[in-house]
């Protein structure tokens, strides 16, 4: 098993343009979800997942959207970077839900907006 | 919302000496409760969780927790130090509603040979 891919692993951006960020697993876990770490901030949830088709916001959602269209995979699109977005981006997959279970970390995107 | 709060950004041990990482904990309720390490340029990889059995947990590499209900505390000790567990240390606490996750700022361990 690959467990949680993340691709690219860095990327620099202008503010204004778009991207996505891409997460993959191959466990079949039913959660997913994108978390943002920021220097003497910890991580913090951006979007969760609780299965295909089905998304819900996290705790800074402003500036992202996400879409699930299949078990595997969980992209997350920034439509109009800003520099505030330059930060490092982990996606993670859990079985079941975030209370309970283990989280599986991809090894994350450095993205820097300029 | 739920929270941590873990006291110390840096904390340096010498190798072999006890490793004691602390998190304290906003609820109402007894939370679910988390540790997770992250080694560098890695993303982050579970130690112990706390899902209301036992009090005293035990985790992965000798790392164990005692969660203290009295004292809203969960913090993580290690009897002896290794140099490879130089890493930075988050602690975590689910939401209410079972789909939230909130971590700690970290706290960064170093180990002095």
């Amino acid at each position: 098993n690959a467990g949680v891919t993340q691709t690219p692993k860095f990327q620099v951006l202008k503010t204004g343009q778009s991207m996505t960020l891409q997460c993959a697993q191959d466990m079949n876990h039913e959660y997913m979800s994108w978390y943002r770490q920021d220097p003497g901030m910890g991580l913090r949830l951006i979007h969760y997942s609780v299965g295909a088709g089905i998304t819900d916001q996290g705790e800074v959602p402003n500036g992202y959207n996400v879409s699930r269209s299949t078990t595997e995979d969980f992209p997350l699109r920034l439509l109009s970077a800003a520099p505030s977005q330059t930060s490092v981006y982990f996606c993670a997959s859990s079985p079941q839900g975030l209370a309970l279970d283990t989280q599986y970390f991809g090894p994350g995107t450095r993205l820097t907006v300029l | 919302a739920q929270s941590v709060t873990q006291l110390g950004s840096h904390v340096s041990v010498s190798e072999g000496a006890l490793v004691l990482l602390r998190c304290n904990y906003s609820s109402s309720v007894p939370p679910y409760l988390f540790w997770y390490v992250q080694y560098p340029n890695q993303g982050l990889q579970l130690l112990l969780k706390y899902t209301s059995a036992a009090t005293l947990v035990k985790g992965i590499n000798g790392f164990e927790a005692e969660f203290k209900k009295s004292e809203t505390s969960f913090h993580l000790t290690k009897p002896s130090a290794h140099m490879s567990d130089a890493a930075e240390y988050f602690c975590a606490v689910s939401g209410l509603t079972g789909n939230q996750f909130y971590f700690g700022t970290g706290t960064s361990l170093t180990v002095i040979p």
